[in-house]
C-alpha cells in the first residue's frame, strides 16, 4: 500500500520561503506525477503543481513564479518550495500521487502551514 | 479561482438518492476524464471515482459517476450518515489553466 507523508515547518514568516517534503513509502517514485495541492482554511482545493518521475514539471500559472519542485529518487522523496509567502498562502498542504488515468489516487494526510510573523 | 462549477450544498435523508453536478469546459471535462474526491471532516481527500465512472477498490457501489459533454455528475444512492462530507470533481486541463483543475466543492448533508 502506497503511503505519503508531508513534513516541514508549520509556521513561516511573511516574505520567507515555505519548504515541504513528501516521503513516499510502499512504492517507488516512477511513472507518476508527484503533486502538491493546498486548501486554505474553510476553502476548496487548489492544485499547485507536479514533478514527473523524469524530472519535468508543471505548475499552476497563478503560482508559477514562486514555485519549485524537486525529486530525490534515492530517498523516495519529492519537495516543494514556495517563495515570498504571504498570509494568503496559509493552508493545509497535501502531497499526492497522480496519473492521467486515475487522477490523484494516493494522498498524504496534509500539513497545516501558517504564514505569520 | 476554481475552473469547475459545483453547487455549494446538497442534502437528503438516509436512503435517498443525491446527485451533484459539475460543469466545466471543452479544455477540461470536454476533453479529459473526470475524477471525484470525497473529503470527510478533518481529513485528506480520497479518490472516489476515476475515469468518469470507475470506482477504486473499497468504494461502495452506492457511488456512481457519469459524464456528458462538458458536464459530469456524481450520484449517491441509498444515502448513509457516513456520506456526509465535501465532494470535489476534478479533471486534467489542456488550456493555460492549472494542469489539473478542481471543482468548487459540494457539502453533502444527511438530514
Amino acid at each position: 500500500q502506497v503511503q505519503l507523508q508531508e513534513s516541514g515547518p508549520g509556521l513561516v514568516k511573511p516574505s520567507e520561503t515555505l519548504s515541504l517534503t513528501c516521503t513516499v513509502s510502499g512504492g517507488t517514485i516512477s511513472s507518476y506525477y508527484w503533486s502538491w495541492i493546498r486548501q486554505p482554511p474553510g476553502k476548496g482545493l487548489e492544485w499547485i503543481g507536479y514533478i514527473y518521475y523524469s524530472g519535468s514539471t508543471n505548475y499552476n500559472p497563478s503560482l508559477k513564479s514562486r514555485v519549485t519542485t524537486s525529486l530525490d529518487t534515492s530517498k523516495n522523496q519529492f519537495s516543494l518550495k514556495l517563495t515570498s509567502v504571504t498570509a494568503a498562502d496559509t493552508a493545509v498542504y497535501y502531497c499526492a500521487r497522480a496519473s492521467y488515468s486515475r487522477g490523484l489516487d494516493y494522498w498524504g494526510q496534509g500539513t497545516l502551514v501558517t504564514v505569520s510573523s | 479561482q476554481s475552473v469547475l462549477t459545483q453547487p455549494p450544498s446538497a442534502s437528503g435523508t438516509p436512503g435517498q438518492r443525491v446527485t451533484i453536478s459539475c460543469s466545466g469546459s471543452s479544455s477540461n471535462i470536454g476533453s479529459n476524464t473526470v475524477n471525484w474526491y470525497q473529503q470527510l471532516p478533518g481529513t485528506a481527500p480520497t479518490l472516489l471515482i476515476y475515469s468518469n465512472n470507475q470506482r477504486p477498490s473499497g468504494v461502495p457501489d452506492r457511488f456512481s459517476g457519469s459524464k456528458s459533454g462538458t458536464s459530469a455528475s456524481l450520484a449517491i444512492s441509498g444515502l448513509q450518515s457516513e456520506d456526509e462530507a465535501d465532494y470535489y470533481c476534478a479533471a486534467w486541463d489542456d488550456s493555460l489553466n492549472a494542469p489539473y483543475v478542481f471543482g468548487t466543492g459540494t457539502k453533502v448533508t444527511v438530514l
